[in-house]
């Protein structure tokens, strides 16, 4: 198993440009979820999904979509970057039932 | 207002020197405290979860406490491959999210 798998692992944006990052798992896992992760603070709660079809807002939400067709697979979309959206995005995955994360390794977002 | 505190932020110890993390917490409803170790350029690794006050729970080197208001990462006879940053988290009530402490980077010297 691969486990968590994120793409790009890094990228770098112009202000007001659009981009999708990639999160695929690999274990039949219901649950998934987007972070970001900034200097000086903990990992913030952006969108999660219980299942597919199914998606919610986490703590800062703005900016961000997210969309769910597939067990697999949970897109974020930044719509129109901004240089606060310069962070390290991290996808995790969990099981339902389970308490354990799997994170992937992240993507590194500098947004100009 | 759900919130973690890790202290301290940074620790250096020697080889063999055993030291603890401190982990406090506010929430309502806790669904779960959960430690992640984190490498450089990595995401978190998952380490423990409690979720009841006086539960322990032991990998390798490293044992985990938890009281009603914080827990607790012993690091006994620490390697330099223990060096990493240790991330605390907390679930709460119903809800998916997770609210993550800022972590303790912990650097071992041989």
């Amino acid at each position: 198993n691969a486990g968590v798998t994120q793409t790009p692992k890094f990228q770098v944006l112009k202000t007001g440009q659009s981009m999708t990052l990639q999160c695929a798992q690999d274990m039949n896992h219901e649950y998934m979820s987007w972070y970001r992760q900034d200097p000086g603070m903990g990992l913030r709660l952006i969108h999660y999904s219980v299942g597919a079809g199914i998606t919610d807002q986490g703590e800062v939400p703005n900016g961000y979509n997210v969309s769910r067709s597939t067990t697999e697979d949970f897109p974020l979309r930044l719509l129109s970057a901004a240089p606060s959206q310069t962070s390290v995005y991290f996808c995790a995955s969990r099981a339902g039932g389970k308490n354990i994360q799997y994170f992937g390794a992240g993507t590194r977002l500098s947004v100009l | 207002e759900d919130q973690v505190t890790q202290s301290p932020e940074a620790l250096r110890l020697q080889e063999g020197e055993s030291s603890s993390l401190n982990c406090s917490y506010t929430v309502s409803g806790l669904r779960g405290l959960f430690w992640y170790r984190q490498d450089p350029g990595k995401g978190p690794e998952f380490l423990f979860t409690l979720y009841s006050a006086g539960e322990e729970k032991e990998k390798e080197r490293l044992k985990a406490t938890l009281t009603k208001k914080e827990s607790f990462l012993h690091i006994t006879a620490p390697k330099p491959e223990d060096s990493a940053t240790y991330l605390c988290a907390v679930g709460t009530g119903g809800s998916e999210k997770l609210v993550f402490g800022k972590g303790t980077k912990l650097t071992v010297n041989p």
